[in-house]
């Protein structure tokens, strides 16, 4: 069964940091890029990082570069997403998603997400 | 990656046509997809390069896409299709989605 399994969300004050972690199953996690996307409570979908398969790219929307890192562990079928000097507007539900070449690209699966809020 | 734009809502009866519009500069350049969410749900791929289905998704769920315009069509729109859709155009680097569009089916 394919699967993303997010971790690591929770309540935090502004400036502190936080790892969220995104465990991959039922495919082939060292051929595969992950994504994280965030939304907002009542927004939309906002894409926020990608790494590739093999950990040699990786690539951040404008909102957090330099405050998020990503990483991945392809022994363990884990990526990492680290929230640093985090801010009230990064309070959000954050999912882990697979990209998939068969699919042109697109993100064809997607994890139930965890929960990051960010408030004094 | 420059910005695309959907409208906020769209309405329709059931059995009819909706159609879900998002515009980007050369929009038509680029493959696009699109994503349906339900409330409380993790978002799901409906049509991918422009106007393929991922296996599972009805017939009723077809797009296009060219100039500066990609399009979601739902034909025959039945209450169950009731849900936020967002439109991703590709891009090898960063990725954005549109503002999204509730499709509420009256």
């Amino acid at each position: 069964q394919v699967q993303l399994v997010e971790a690591g969300g929770g309540v935090v004050r502004p400036g502190t940091s936080l790892r969220l972690s995104c465990a991959a199953s039922g495919f082939n996690f060292e051929t595969t890029d992950i994504h994280w996307v965030r939304q907002a409570p009542g927004k939309g979908l906002e894409w926020v990082a990608v790494i590739w398969f093999d950990g040699s790219n990786k690539y951040f929307a404008d909102t957090v570069k330099g405050r998020f890192t990503i990483s991945r562990d392809n022994s363990k079928n884990t990526v990492y997403l680290q929230l640093n000097s985090l801010r009230g507007d990064d309070t959000a539900i954050y999912y882990c998603a697979r990209e998939n070449r068969e699919f042109g690209d697109a993100i064809d699966i997607w994890g139930q997400g965890t929960v990051v809020s960010v408030s004094s | 990656s420059s910005e695309v734009t959907q409208p906020p809502s769209v309405s329709v009866s059931p059995g009819q046509t909706a159609t879900i519009s998002c515009s980007g500069d050369k929009l038509g350049e680029r493959y696009v997809c699109w994503y349906q969410q339900k409330p409380g749900q993790s978002p799901v791929l409906v049509i991918y390069q422009d106007n393929k289905r991922p296996s599972g998704i009805p017939e009723r769920f077809s797009g296009s896409n060219s100039g500066n315009t990609a399009t979601l069509t739902i034909s025959g729109t039945q209450p169950m299709d009731e849900a936020d859709y967002y439109c991703q155009p590709w891009d090898s680097t960063t990725r954005i989605f549109g503002g999204g569009t509730k499709l509420t089916v009256l």
